[in-house]
């Protein structure tokens, strides 16, 4: 079956350390996201992939960074930089870029801080 | 500022009884709004896509309309599977999406 896969579901950072978030497709997409959810708030957009090896930010891309380097892959460092990284990471990934299509997304990876 | 807002927060009917939830929008050049239904602990499942004014979509007890400035998601006799986090969102740029906040919809049987 084709979708995408997000690992792992839950993930603990401790103080001053990065931490990576796992996100494949197999649906054969162009381009791929990775958004932040917090209780209350709408999904706010991290950054964004068009075309792999090309990347940019989105609303809030500071203390995170990302790598396209396969089309299918799409992973997000968390850094120690970002101070509230507590939150559900959804990844999606849509079609065609630059067109109207749904963005498809995956089943999310859980961040606590201990 | 691109912005949309979801009304009401939360909503609780009984099985059978007919609602509908709100998507309020302000965006320059709309290129597509999206319902996407998210079930505690999962990613949004996709919905519903429109693209202009006067457009509707049905899928089951769900009908999606629009208008310039508002979309209605429309639930006609629904059942307890019904519940969960509806979203919408409205598409700026390429493929950059603005988000609501959702509403929580329950459906008691």
């Amino acid at each position: 079956d084709g979708g995408i896969t997000q690992s792992p579901k839950y993930l603990f950072r401790k103080e001053g350390q990065n931490v990576t978030l796992s996100c494949e497709q197999n649906l054969n997409h162009d381009a791929m996201y990775w958004y932040r959810q917090d209780p209350g708030q709408g999904l706010r957009l991290i950054y964004y992939s068009q075309i792999v090896n090309d990347f940019q930010k989105g609303d809030i891309a500071e203390g995170y960074s990302v790598s396209r380097e396969k089309k299918e892959s799409f992973p997000l460092t968390v850094t120690s930089a970002q101070k509230n990284p507590t939150a559900f990471y959804l990844c999606a990934s849509s079609m065609a870029a630059g067109g109207n299509q749904p963005q498809h997304f995956g089943d999310g990876t859980r961040l606590s801080i201990l | 500022e691109d912005q949309v807002t979801q009304s009401p927060e939360a909503l609780r009917l009984q099985e059978g009884e007919s609602s509908s939830l709100n998507c309020s929008y302000t965006v320059s050049g709309l290129r597509g709004l999206f319902w996407y239904r998210q079930d505690p602990g999962k990613g949004p499942e996709f919905l519903f896509t429109l693209y202009s004014a006067g457009e509707e979509k049905e899928k089951e007890r769900l009908k999606a309309t629009l208008t310039k400035k508002e979309s209605f998601l429309h639930i006609t006799a629904p059942k307890p599977e019904d519940s969960a986090t509806y979203l919408c969102a409205v598409q700026r740029g390429a493929q950059k999406l603005v988000f609501g906040q959702g509403t929580r919809l329950t459906i008691n049987p």
